[in-house]
């Protein structure tokens, strides 16, 4: 059965440094992986996913992943954070070829907090 | 750009009562679902569907029923509210393409007393 790790519940930078946020996943085959990003009163926007291509994948705002198979992982990360960056993240595995026809399995999400 | 609209964005009822929280894409997705968020609890499917006239359970389906009439319209119906299912929901669709990202609605945040 497919999982995700979100391995921080909360994170908090300040304005201009690197951002990490980190996530594990488990999963029987190959996965499909995403990062979705929701702000405050609001419904979660899709940041970047991972469908098997390159295993370094760019999304939206400068964020990117990289899909680490020996690690389980998929790691979202930005050079540098913007006071805008400020939400809660969450990785999402995608265990369509388990025969669940596309259901999403969600971590419990990371918050990240970014200091002026 | 309606994408995904969900009706009403909030409201509060008491135990016992009844509602119907609906939901509308107009991106002729096939699939559409039906999630509870609850603090640190991430988000978790209640019921889905995978075309008009068509439903299935997903984690969390006790005391929720739904209903996919026409291809735009998902409705999530709560018969008899109890205080556990204080949440906000999220209604999400995408296409039936395998790993599809699913594009999400605004919310709607129930309250029970």
């Amino acid at each position: 059965a497919q999982s995700v790790t979100q391995l921080d519940s909360h994170v908090s930078v300040s304005e201009g440094t690197p951002v990490l946020l980190r996530c594990n996943y488990s999963s029987s085959y190959s996965p499909s992986l995403f990062w979705y990003v929701q702000h405050p009163n609001k419904g979660l926007q899709l940041l970047l996913k991972y469908t098997s291509a390159a295993t370094l994948v760019k999304g939206i705002n400068g964020f990117e992943a990289e899909f680490k198979k020996s690690e389980t992982s998929f790691h979202l990360t930005k050079p540098s954070a913007h006071m805008s960056d400020a939400a809660e993240y969450f990785c999402v595995v995608s265990d369509f070829y388990g025969g669940s026809q596309g259901n999403l399995i969600f971590g419990k999400g990371t918050k990240l907090s970014v200091k002026p | 750009n309606a994408g995904v609209t969900q009706t009403p964005k909030f409201r509060v009822l008491k135990t016992g009562q009844s509602m119907t929280l609906l939901c509308a894409q107009d991106m002729n997705h096939e699939y559409m679902y039906w999630y509870r968020q609850d603090p640190g609890m991430g988000l978790r499917l209640i019921h889905y569907s995978v075309g008009e006239g068509t439903t299935a359970k997903g984690e969390v389906p006790d005391g929720y029923n739904v209903s996919r009439l026409k291809k735009q319209n998902f409705l999530l119906g709560l018969e008899s509210a109890a205080p556990s299912q204080t949440s906000v929901y999220f209604c999400a669709s995408s296409y039936r393409e395998g790993n599809q990202p699913q594009h999400f609605g605004d919310g709607t945040r129930l309250s029970i007393l």
